[in-house]
């Protein structure tokens, strides 16, 4: 059974730098089976989806282009976890951030992790 | 970006209707939608995926269908648990998007 586990902080200053951990159990990043995603969800944007990485051969990265310019995403074989970084936040970027495994053929986000609420303040 | 638009907002039913939620996109993506169910404080739950497969472990009550632009959802006889809010969502090209969801309330 593939779980999600995430963490980071639920509080980040305007203009710094948002930093969520997705820790998987039951399958590995690196596998061919499908994507890691980070999806977000607010009252005004509803969800979101950010972007995702996967392994195919090579390491690939797809995102939004409304957070293009600010977001990365990393896997990290060693942990078996993958990472969200959205640089330069304001406070439209409060929100509910979901990381998510995307199963392949047909594709489908099938397992959620649990939520982090990010809340921008000063 | 394919805009993903349902109907209705919101629906008030009853224990034993049958509900019927659609989503259009707003360009073919054949078969590449999947329908999530979610609750309060809880992440989405996949439904249905790839327009009308059943995710395992979910009840037979749900089912969709579709193809190209239009799709729904269809709950045959709503048990207290189905009560939330459906979300529909295209998988034909990223960046994916979601409906703005179905809120479905107790009548």
């Amino acid at each position: 059974q593939v779980q999600l586990q995430q963490s980071g902080p639920g509080l980040v200053k305007p203009s710094q730098t948002l930093s969520l951990t997705c820790a998987i159990s039951g399958d590995s990043v690196s596998g061919n089976s499908g994507a890691w995603n980070w999806i977000r969800q607010s009252p005004s944007r509803g969800l979101e989806w950010l972007g995702r990485t996967y392994y195919r051969s090579k390491w690939y990265n797809d995102y939004a282009a409304s957070v293009k310019s600010r977001i990365t995403i990393n896997p990290d074989t060693s942990k078996n976890q993958f990472s969200l970084q959205l640089n330069s936040v304001t406070p439209e970027d409060t929100a509910v951030y979901y990381c998510a495994r995307e199963y392949w053929n047909p594709f489908r986000v099938d397992v959620w992790g649990q939520g982090t609420t990010v809340t921008v303040s000063s | 970006d394919i805009q993903m638009t349902q109907s209705p907002s919101s629906l008030s039913a009853s224990v034993g209707d049958r509900v019927t939620i659609t989503c259009r996109a707003s360009q073919s993506i054949t078969r590449n939608l999947n329908w999530y169910q979610q609750k309060p404080g809880k992440a989405p739950k996949l439904l249905i995926y790839a327009a009308s497969i059943l995710q395992s472990g979910v009840p037979s009550r749900f089912s969709g269908s579709g193809s190209g632009t239009d799709f729904t959802l269809t709950i045959s006889s709503l048990q207290p648990e189905d009560f939330a809010t459906y979300y529909c969502q295209q998988s034909y090209s990223t960046p994916y998007t979601f409906g703005q969801g179905t809120k479905l309330e107790i009548k």
